[in-house]
């Protein structure tokens, strides 16, 4: 299995901050990485494919990059309503595994 | 509008079995691969089982195999995900998921709201 290590587990930032997220894979997936926004409570939400294109209707402060084995989540001027935790997952092959997760809360 | 109703959820007895369904609509439904996907209480994602718009093909993870069986119904659009043997392990909000298909990569589009099933004496 491929295995996906996400870090920092957590960030604290500020409105208008840029936050910076990585996302390794344990053996190179190419392009085929996802990113994932959860609220508590609710089911998560795609935001980037292969690995940095944009999903329909996601603002453009996010954005990801990447390919091979290391790849990057970045909100370049964080708003209120970010404030969540993001997932990678790898598609290239089964099972499709997800990173643990990174928190980013409230400075 | 695209909507994904996950039911059959509750408490379960380790050992016991539960059938999850999901309602689909505002998709042609038999066009999609669709998969289940759960999340521990506090805890991360997890993949658990795939299957094609035929049932062709279907996928499972490690942790669930032997156990549960992913099924849908085209005419009805719906998605079932049987489970027996259920363990403490299991308990879990389980998401139905939507894929979009992108150079032969699935990625996960839409999710329902998710059941939550919690296994335990």
């Amino acid at each position: 299995d491929i295995q996906m290590t996400q870090s920092p587990s957590s960030v604290s930032a500020s409105v208008g901050d840029r936050v910076t997220i990585t996302c390794r894979a344990s053996q190179g997936i190419s392009s085929w990485l996802a990113w994932y926004q959860q609220k508590p409570g609710k089911a998560p939400k795609l935001l980037i494919y292969a690995a940095s294109s944009l999903q329909s209707g996601v603002p453009s402060r996010f954005s990801g990059s990447g390919s091979g084995t290391d790849f990057t989540l970045t909100i370049s001027s964080l708003q209120p309503e970010d404030f969540a935790t993001y997932y990678c997952q790898q598609a290239k092959s089964f099972p499709q595994t997800f990173g643990g997760g990174t928190k980013v809360e409230i400075k | 509008e695209v909507q994904l109703v996950e039911s059959g959820g509750g408490l379960v007895k380790p050992g016991g079995s539960l059938r999850l369904s999901c309602a689909v609509s505002g998709f042609t439904f038999s066009s999609y691969t669709m998969n289940w996907v759960r999340q521990a209480p506090g805890k991360g994602l997890e993949w658990v089982s795939s299957i094609s718009s035929s049932s062709s093909y279907i996928h499972y993870a490690d942790s669930v195999k032997g156990r549960f069986t992913i099924s849908r119904d085209n005419a009805k659009n719906s998605l079932y995900l049987q489970m027996n043997s259920l363990r403490a392990e299991d308990t879990s909000v389980y998401y139905c998921a939507r894929v979009r298909i992108i150079d032969s990569a699935p990625y996960f589009v839409y999710w329902g709201q998710g059941t939550l099933v919690t296994v335990s004496s």
